[in-house]
């Protein structure tokens, strides 16, 4: 079946810094991707939605300048959290929608903010 | 909007009993239905789907019929094993416009399965 990778899976940084998540679909181009984030004990959020070539459109209450997310091609999303605090800690995941539809989900990343 | 309601964990089952995971929804039109596994450790995998009522999703020994009476999609497996132990996740996929589809979410049940 199709593959998303997502990379890194585990990352730490220091408070202040910023971390750049990449979502990659690997064998087939990817017109919407998702990025979710998911907190402990808690269900999956939809942080944003993002269509190649526009402008990310993010969920009520998630801060743009907080998440910044880059749809440059069909294959590759990115996530990138700016001035990263220990409350941003937590599991983000991609999905990409291919052009049928169907949903894949990458493996995930585990940010850890000391 | 759209929402995914499923029974809260944590479930603990020992080896070999019958599991059912309750999961119902809202939702406008006419959703796919989908339960997602999360392993220990890993991220989330398709486990099965259902795409208009009536359709029974299987793989690996579970099972959900999509019960569009009842708004439920209900995840069943007779005989558990350890290796069963991961959250379960009830999901719903609708069309959002412009050609792209949003899953929404169940909070999540944790399944262990004991020897």
């Amino acid at each position: 079946g199709a593959v998303v990778s997502q990379h890194p899976s585990r990352v730490i940084c220091k408070s202040g810094t910023s971390v750049k998540i990449e979502c990659r679909s690997l064998d087939f181009q990817a017109t919407t991707m998702f990025w979710y984030r998911q907190f402990p004990k808690q269900s999956l959020m939809l942080m944003a939605t993002s269509n190649e070539g526009s402008k990310a459109t993010y969920e009520q209450g998630v801060e743009k300048d907080k998440f910044l997310i880059n749809h440059a091609s069909l294959t590759l999303s990115t996530l990138t959290v700016t001035s990263a605090h220990p409350e941003d800690s937590s599991f983000y995941i991609c999905s990409a929608s291919s052009l049928r539809g169907e949903l894949f989900f990458g493996e995930g990343s585990r940010l850890t903010v000391l | 909007g759209d929402s995914v309601t499923q029974m809260e964990g944590p479930v603990t089952l020992s080896e070999e009993a019958f599991l059912t995971i309750n999961c119902t929804y809202t939702a406008t039109g006419y959703p796919s239905l989908f339960w997602y596994v999360q392993y220990p450790g890993e991220g989330l995998q398709l486990l099965l789907k259902a795409t208009k009522a009536d359709d029974k999703g299987s793989n690996k020994g579970f099972e959900a019929t999509y019960r569009k009476e009842t708004t439920s999609f209900h995840l069943e497996k007779g005989s558990v094993q350890v290796s069963d132990s991961a959250v379960y996740f009830c999901a719903l996929s609708a069309y959002s416009g412009a050609g792209s589809y949003q899953l929404t979410f169940g909070k999540g049940t944790k399944l262990s399965v004991i020897p």
